[in-house]
């Protein structure tokens, strides 16, 4: 069974402060990886997209990517009230579909 | 450009109607992937079309269909509606085929519900 975890949370952080959001994956193979951002009642909005180890940075957004160790992060630098929503993170696993995690919650707080 | 868009938003069935929502993927894309989203299981990938062929299917049951127009508009079928069929249907639109990489833009989504 393919999967992704991200914890549920909320993760609580304050106004101004870096919020990290963590996703594991279960497919070595993995090739493809995704941050979607979803406010309460609307649809999942495309953050960034990562290919190859390292660092990404879009913005305060910097997407992490360890294939090694299974493990794919969003950074949001400079958190504001308005960042608060759900964090999907998306995975390719062979080739196929995109496996979404269930999501991390984010509360920043003024 | 404009995005994706899904009609109707929302919908109201009673168990064992049928329905049939509509896709249409940013002007370009050509290929078009179906989600569930529900509270308990997250988003759950149910099919992708491209050049008018379903290209992967997950795992839902027959009662769960699609296609694919050469316009690129896809449309899904439910039928024999079930209460857990209740959901908001997510269509998600991608150059070329998600598994080779191509980011995914969703719609804004059609809200079941099943009575």
């Amino acid at each position: 069974q393919k999967e992704v975890e991200q914890n549920s949370g909320p993760l609580s952080v304050p106004e101004g402060a870096i919020a990290s959001l963590n996703c594991t994956y279960s497919d070595r193979g993995s090739q493809s990886f995704f941050w979607y951002r979803q406010y309460s009642g609307k649809s999942p909005e495309l953050i960034m997209s990562i290919y190859s180890n390292g660092d990404k940075e879009d913005g305060r957004f910097t997407a992490q990517l360890n294939k090694a160790s299974q493990y794919v992060s969003l950074l949001i630098r400079d958190s504001q009230p308005s960042d608060s929503a759900t964090y999907l993170c998306a995975v390719i696993e062979g080739y196929s579909t995109l496996t979404f995690g269930k999501g991390t919650m984010l509360l920043v707080s003024p | 450009k404009a995005g994706v868009t899904q009609t109707p938003r929302y919908l109201i069935k009673t168990r064992g109607q049928q329905v049939t929502l509509s896709c249409s993927p940013i002007s370009g894309h050509r290929s078009v992937s179906w989600y569930q989203q529900t509270p308990g299981q997250g988003l759950q990938f149910l099919f992708e079309y491209f050049s008018e062929t379903q290209r992967n299917k997950g795992n839902f049951p027959g009662r769960f269909s699609g296609r694919q127009f050469s316009n690129s508009r896809s449309e899904m079928n439910v039928s024999t509606l079930e209460l857990g069929d209740s959901a908001l249907y997510l269509c998600a639109s991608s150059l070329g085929l998600a598994g080779v990489g191509y980011e995914q833009y969703f719609g804004p989504g059609t809200r079941l519900t099943v009575t």
